[in-house]
């Protein structure tokens, strides 16, 4: 059960699009499309930024989206802002037994 | 509101046991499937275990499995984790997550264990 890959940071500068890697295997993110993404701000509770892939919760920025090709999703976040600065965590469903994986996370800042 | 509320945790000698509860309301606890996940301090998140509705199936994350055993009480909309030989490596924040479509749409503000002499 070996963590999703995840670029362990990222920069940008306001108003430009970023997008954060994801990578997995055929186990789990090659084979499912139940790949989610968390935001998490230091020392807050992890809050829920897509799912199955492309899915927004309600109340989440249409600025936030996400794609998968092959083993690798991926979290575009476009016209960048300072609130978007924090940790992003990758997950995905997977058939070796636990349910799921997450990525190593990758920290984002708005410069 | 749907929410979820951790206790039980604490300081613990390594190889001693705690056990974790989270509390459900604003939701049918029942109807939904449930997990838990933690976080080492300065580290990412780490899934841990599954539970299935009426306690079937149960699912752990290797890290865990043998040590850690997830249950749940829909009577008393309540999720536990009880975890035994307990390590230093285990010292984390313990987060309770309510799943749907695969993927966590509420979680609890987490409890913290700390594993030390």
């Amino acid at each position: 059960q070996s963590a999703l890959t995840q670029p362990a940071s990222m920069s940008g500068s306001p108003g430009q699009s970023i997008t954060i890697s994801c990578t997995g295997t055929s186990g789990d993110v090659g084979s499912y499309n139940f790949v989610s993404w968390y935001q998490q701000y230091p020392g807050k509770v992890p809050k829920l930024m897509l799912y199955e892939v492309d899915k927004r919760p309600s109340g989440v920025s249409d600025r936030f989206s996400g794609s998968k090709s092959g083993n690798t999703a991926s979290l575009t976040i476009s016209g960048l802002q300072t609130e978007d600065e924090g940790d992003y965590y990758c997950c995905s469903f997977t058939d070796s037994g636990s349910f799921a994986v997450f990525g190593g996370g990758t920290k984002l800042t708005v410069l | 509101e749907a929410q979820l509320v951790e206790s039980g945790g604490g300081l613990v000698q390594p190889g001693g046991s705690l056990r974790l509860s989270c509390t459900a309301s604003g939701f049918p606890f029942r109807d939904y499937t449930m997990n838990w996940v933690r976080q080492a301090p300065g580290k990412g998140l780490e899934y841990l275990s599954y539970i299935g509705r009426r306690n079937d199936p149960r699912l752990y994350a290797d890290s865990v499995k043998g040590r850690f055993t997830i249950s749940r009480d829909d009577d008393k909309n309540s999720l536990y984790l009880q975890m035994t030989s307990l390590r230093a490596e285990d010292t984390a924040v313990y987060f309770c997550a309510r799943d749907s479509a695969y993927s966590f749409d509420v979680w609890g503000q987490g409890t913290l264990v700390t594993v030390s002499s």
